[in-house]
């Protein structure tokens, strides 16, 4: 009965592959991030897809692409995978009572951590 | 440009004790300010959210409070325990919708 559940947990892969971390909520929640996590422990928002639709995009490699087949889920994949974007990255979800804005408590999974070879 | 400030960086007490974390921001001008908890391996927990219109917020031994005209966040934990020792982060929404996070603070509750 987790709210929020990542897959894998850990992820270890050479330079240049593809990779997809998978992220789900049963939270009925209409909102989902994903935040990555560098060395300095600050969090920093990467997507936010309100109902499927994409509303925030910072500024991140266009090797990184988010897919949300449902409001339940939205997954995360990068291409080309490079040292640096070795890190942990948190996928949360909000209730959001107004589209697109992150006025609620977010709720967050586990995160996953990508080690970069 | 909203920055989050979380001082100190760690923190050890014993025991039993009361303590307090601070969190500051540079731009008043926010929506919320959430605190959280990081366990390692557990992921990210929320502990209280405080609206910009609310002073404090509490749950059971914790007790947030937010002073926008200065710009602080404190997080007051009573009686600490073991179990409370964790990285906690605060973070606030600021007036582009973005949540801008601190580096946390590193708790360590001593036996």
């Amino acid at each position: 009965d987790t709210a929020v559940s990542q897959t894998p947990k850990y992820l270890v892969t050479q330079m240049g592959n593809d990779k997809s971390i998978k992220c789900e909520q049963n939270l009925g929640h209409d909102t989902m991030y994903w935040y990555k996590q560098d060395s300095k422990k600050f969090l920093k928002i990467m997507f936010s897809y309100n109902n499927k639709e994409l509303i925030i995009n910072e500024t991140v490699p266009n090797r990184f692409s988010p897919k949300s087949p449902d409001k339940a889920h939205l997954n995360l994949h990068i291409n080309s995978l490079e040292l640096g974007d070795s890190a942990v990255y948190f996928c949360a979800s909000s209730q959001d009572k107004q589209r697109g804005w992150l006025a609620d408590t977010q709720y967050f999974g586990p995160g996953t951590r990508l080690t970069v070879l | 440009k909203q920055e989050v400030t979380q001082i100190p960086a760690a923190l050890s007490v014993p025991e039993g004790e009361n303590l307090v974390l601070n969190c500051s921001f540079t731009d008043s001008a926010i929506y919320n300010l959430q605190w959280f908890r990081q366990d390692p391996g557990k992921g990210l927990t929320s502990l209280l959210l405080i609206q910009s219109s609310q002073r404090e917020q509490t749950s059971g031994r914790l007790n947030a409070s937010l002073d926008k005209s200065s710009g602080r966040s404190t997080l007051y934990i009573a009686a600490s325990q073991p179990g409370d020792s964790a990285t906690y982060l605060c973070a606030a929404l600021d007036s582009n919708y973005q949540l801008i996070w601190g580096a946390g603070t590193k708790l360590i509750i001593k036996p």
